[in-house]
This record gives structure tokens, C-alpha cells and sequence, in this order.
């Protein structure tokens, strides 16, 4: 099984969409979590972190389900600007030094 | 604030010849380094990653090496180039809440 796993899409959703991703993890002692977004032939950027106890930033809603093992990435209000692929990362902390990614999952917003 | 410097920006090689590629970071001392590579339509692929100078990791067997000659210097290195060697070259480094970094990349075309 993938460390990190992520469904690669394409999902195309009409401007002002909802959008839900969802990232699992097999290794139940991983510690940090992060959606990162790759916009087409550039580096990822990183988006936001992912807190225990859920958090938001603006249009983007960031959650852990640790019994469950997976963490999501909720977009309202879809825009234009949002299409790009969205990768999870998840990292085992402590003193594991890999940084692990997924292979993402691909957004378009069509108008 | 930290940055990090990646170069060259493209490059064109054809098989069989040696490949360098230099990353520099810059405001932050003993950080962890990686190199990831990205073929095209695919994941992130950790190929290696150090927690200090002389210290490499290697993630997959394959045709490249790594150094660290410097504390903020990590270079990515191969003998001879194969065509599967084609891809988005990155270079990382993690911050202290374990998020990755990245440089903007250097997109290798093996001819």
C-alpha cells in the first residue's frame, strides 16, 4: 500500500462549486499534514497546514480524521484561479526526515 | 526569510552525458534538503534527502547521486544520462514545522 494516496482526478466542477478532496495515509504514527498546490510546470506551493482540530483559511477548509486515516481539502466557492493540482503531504515527524507526497489531485474550474 | 535558489531553469542534455544541478538556500542553517523529481503526469519522487553536510539518503536505486559539500548546498549529480531521466527536478528544504520548501525547478529533457 502507498504511503500517501490520492484519487489524481481530473475533477472539473463549474465556477462556484463546492469541491472536496480526500488524501488517506497508511502509517498511523504520522504527525504533520499539508495540502500543497502545483499550478501547471511550476514548483509546489504550499497551502495550508493541517491542524487537528480542523482549520479554515478563507475559501479553503483543511481536515484530520485520524481513526480514519486521511485528511481533506474543501474549496467553496470554486474560482477560475483554483484550477491546479492539489498534493497532500504527510510527514512522520519526530526524527523521520522524509517528507512524503502524494501524487495529487487534479482541479478544473470551468466557467 | 529563508529562500531557495534552483538553476539552471531548463536544461537539454543528450544520453550519455553528465548532469549537475545546483541548489543553494539561503537564511537558515542546517536545514534538510531534497531532491524530487517529477516525470511528467506523475507524483513527486523522492530521490534523495540530507539532514547535514556529507549526509545522503538515497530513496530509489538509479543513475544519479547526491552531494552536500556545504551546510545551504545540495547538488544533484549523474555520469551519464539516460532518456528516463527526463523530468521536473526539484529541490527542497523543511522548515521547522516540517513543511517542504521548494526551489522552481529545473526541467531536464534527455535527447
Amino acid at each position: 500500500r502507498k504511503e500517501v494516496e490520492q484519487d489524481p482526478g481530473p475533477f472539473n466542477v463549474p465556477e462556484g462549486a463546492t469541491v472536496a478532496f480526500n488524501c488517506t495515509y497508511s502509517n498511523s504514527a504520522s504527525q504533520s499534514f499539508f495540502w500543497y498546490r502545483q499550478d501547471c510546470r511550476k514548483e509546489p506551493k504550499l497551502l495550508m497546514s493541517v491542524y487537528s482540530s480542523g482549520n479554515e483559511d478563507g475559501r479553503f477548509t483543511a481536515q484530520l480524521n485520524r481513526a480514519s486515516q486521511y485528511i481533506s481539502l474543501l474549496i467553496r466557492d470554486s474560482k477560475l484561479s483554483d484550477s491546479a493540482t492539489y498534493l497532500c503531504v504527510v510527514n512522520r515527524g519526530g526524527g523521520y526526515q522524509k517528507v512524503t507526497f502524494g501524487i495529487g489531485t487534479k482541479l478544473q474550474v470551468i466557467p | 526569510s529563508q529562500t531557495i535558489h534552483q538553476w539552471p531553469a531548463t536544461l537539454v542534455q543528450p544520453v550519455g552525458s553528465p548532469l549537475s544541478l545546483e541548489c543553494t538556500v539561503e537564511g537558515t542553517s542546517n536545514p534538510n534538503l531534497y531532491w524530487y523529481r517529477q516525470a511528467a503526469g506523475r507524483g513527486l519522487q523522492l530521490l534523495f534527502y540530507s539532514v547535514g553536510i556529507g549526509q545522503i539518503s538515497s530513496e530509489v536505486p538509479q543513475n544519479l547521486s547526491a552531494s552536500r559539500p556545504q551546510d545551504r548546498q545540495f547538488i544533484l549529480s549523474s555520469k551519464k544520462l539516460l532518456l528516463s531521466d527526463s523530468g521536473f527536478y526539484l529541490c527542497a528544504w523543511r522548515g521547522v514545522g516540517a513543511e517542504a520548501f521548494f526551489g522552481q525547478g529545473t526541467r531536464l529533457t534527455v535527447v
